[in-house]
């Protein structure tokens, strides 16, 4: 069973415009969420993250909301730009018994900014 | 300063080879990460070390896969008598201990084998 999920393949917006990416998850347990973005061919970068105990973290045009009751997170970039145009990834931390720490990854969202 | 770097970039591998992927993560990060990314997929956990224990292995798909970090600097993945349900992107990942869920990925190994 998947744990985080991105239900939206894909995603495109206007060069200037609001883009959000959606997250849900299903554990509980997770204590952080993160966002990653990769272009073609290289590693995940990271973005941005949120600690379960927070709703909202910004920096600078990027903004990660968070709403524990409906277990949903989502990313904001404003204003969007052409070099925003990557999949991104949402991720969460699930803590384990012995040190161990891992990190649970959705399927992605690939977004594309039109100029 | 340099972040994570792994290698081979790129390795094919017919079918019951033996393959040894490197990772070389950020000077001073104690935690190390290998996760694989199928296509059209997100990374998967594979196993985690702190310094040079390996302290889970529970994503590692069978005991043809085997992860070493001796020296708490260095790892290697090593995977014995490859399939070809092996190919994928095999990424390693490294954080400080302080903020371990902050990982920094390297740009991965794309495995093919036929």
């Amino acid at each position: 069973d998947q744990q985080v999920k991105q239900n939206s393949p894909s995603l495109s917006v206007q060069e200037g415009r609001i883009s959000i990416l959606n997250c849900d998850y299903t554990n509980s347990m997770f204590d952080y969420f993160l966002w990653y973005k990769k272009y073609p061919a290289e590693g995940p970068t990271f973005l941005i993250s949120i600690s379960s105990i927070k709703d909202k973290n910004e920096d600078g045009r990027f903004t990660v909301f968070l709403n524990k009751s409906a277990k949903h997170l989502s990313l904001h970039i404003v204003p969007s730009q052409p070099g925003d145009s990557a999949v991104y990834f949402c991720a969460a931390n699930a803590p384990r018994q012995g040190g161990s720490e891992k990190l649970v990854f959705g399927k992605g969202t690939k977004l594309t900014v039109n100029p | 300063g340099a972040g994570v770097s792994q290698s081979p970039r790129y390795k094919v591998a017919k079918r019951g080879q033996d393959v040894a992927l490197r990772c070389d993560p950020i000077s001073g990060h104690v935690s190390l990460f290998w996760y694989q990314q199928a296509l059209g997929q997100g990374p998967e956990f594979l196993t985690y070390f702190q310094n040079e224990a390996q302290l889970d292995k529970s994503g590692l798909p069978s005991d043809r896969f085997f992860a070493e970090r001796p020296e708490g600097s260095v790892s290697t993945l090593k995977i014995q008598r490859t399939q070809q349900e092996d190919s994928a992107v095999y990424l390693c990942a490294s954080s400080e201990g302080q903020r371990f869920y902050e990982q920094y990925f390297g740009p991965g190994t794309r495995l093919t084998v036929t």
